[in-house]
């Protein structure tokens, strides 16, 4: 089946530095990709829509400039938390589209920012 | 905007007992999908509903697309300690053009404990 991966799956870092985290679509081609954040026994929350060649659409509420999303190929996007504070601390999830309709989700990245 | 009311929140079973989870939502979806996620993991697919009224079944898991397009349900047959995790279900709204963008709405999820 499809596999999606995320890279780290855990990262910890001081605050006031930038994160990226990585998210490829390992055995196919995703033109749009997915970023939610999750905060403990809570479901997902979509934080933007990233479109291969073209700029990030981002969910209402959610900061663009700390939150920099690149969709640099077909296979691979990322995400960069910027300045990134103790309240960023959560579990950053990412999808990827195959087709029309079949979505497929990373393993997630851990970030703790201390 | 969309909302999904996802119950119950939290479900305490011996193993062997059947598991009923369902979703509502105050508009329409054009797909539902149901989704489990174990601690520490991304939310894997278990069930996609295309049509409504569809029913749909993957081993022990059935699920049904409501007829008014605004609910769907999921059931477990025969519980297993394995079968613990947080169940999800999502929706998928038509855009205008027909496409729907990939953007799904979660419900608050259910948290499933199996005792053996």
């Amino acid at each position: 089946g499809a596999v999606v991966s995320q890279h780290p799956s855990r990262v910890i870092c001081k605050s006031g530095t930038s994160v990226k985290i990585e998210c490829r679509s390992l055995d196919f081609q995703a033109t749009t990709m997915f970023w939610y954040r999750q905060f403990p026994k809570q479901s997902l929350m979509l934080m933007a829509t990233s479109n291969e060649g073209s700029k990030a659409t981002y969910e209402q509420g959610v900061e663009k400039d700390k939150f920099l999303i690149n969709h640099a190929s077909l296979t691979l996007s990322t995400l960069t938390v910027t300045s990134a504070h103790p309240e960023d601390s959560s579990f950053y999830i990412c999808s990827a589209i195959r087709g029309i309709n079949e979505q497929f989700f990373g393993p997630g990245t851990r970030l703790t920012v201390l | 905007g969309q909302q999904l009311n996802q119950s119950p929140q939290s479900m305490f079973i011996q193993e062997g007992e059947d598991v009923s989870m369902n979703c509502t939502s105050s508009s329409i979806f054009n797909t539902w999908l149901w989704y489990k996620q174990e601690p520490g993991e991304g939310p894997v697919l278990l069930i996609a509903l295309y049509k409504a009224g569809e029913l749909t079944s993957n081993g022990r898991l059935t699920a049904q697309f409501g007829i008014t397009r605004k609910d769907s349900f999921l059931n477990i047959s025969a519980s297993i300690p394995s079968d613990v995790g947080i169940y999800f279900c999502a929706g998928l709204a038509m855009g205008a053009g027909g496409t729907s963008y990939g953007k799904l709405t979660f419900g608050q999820g259910t948290i499933l404990t199996v005792h053996p």
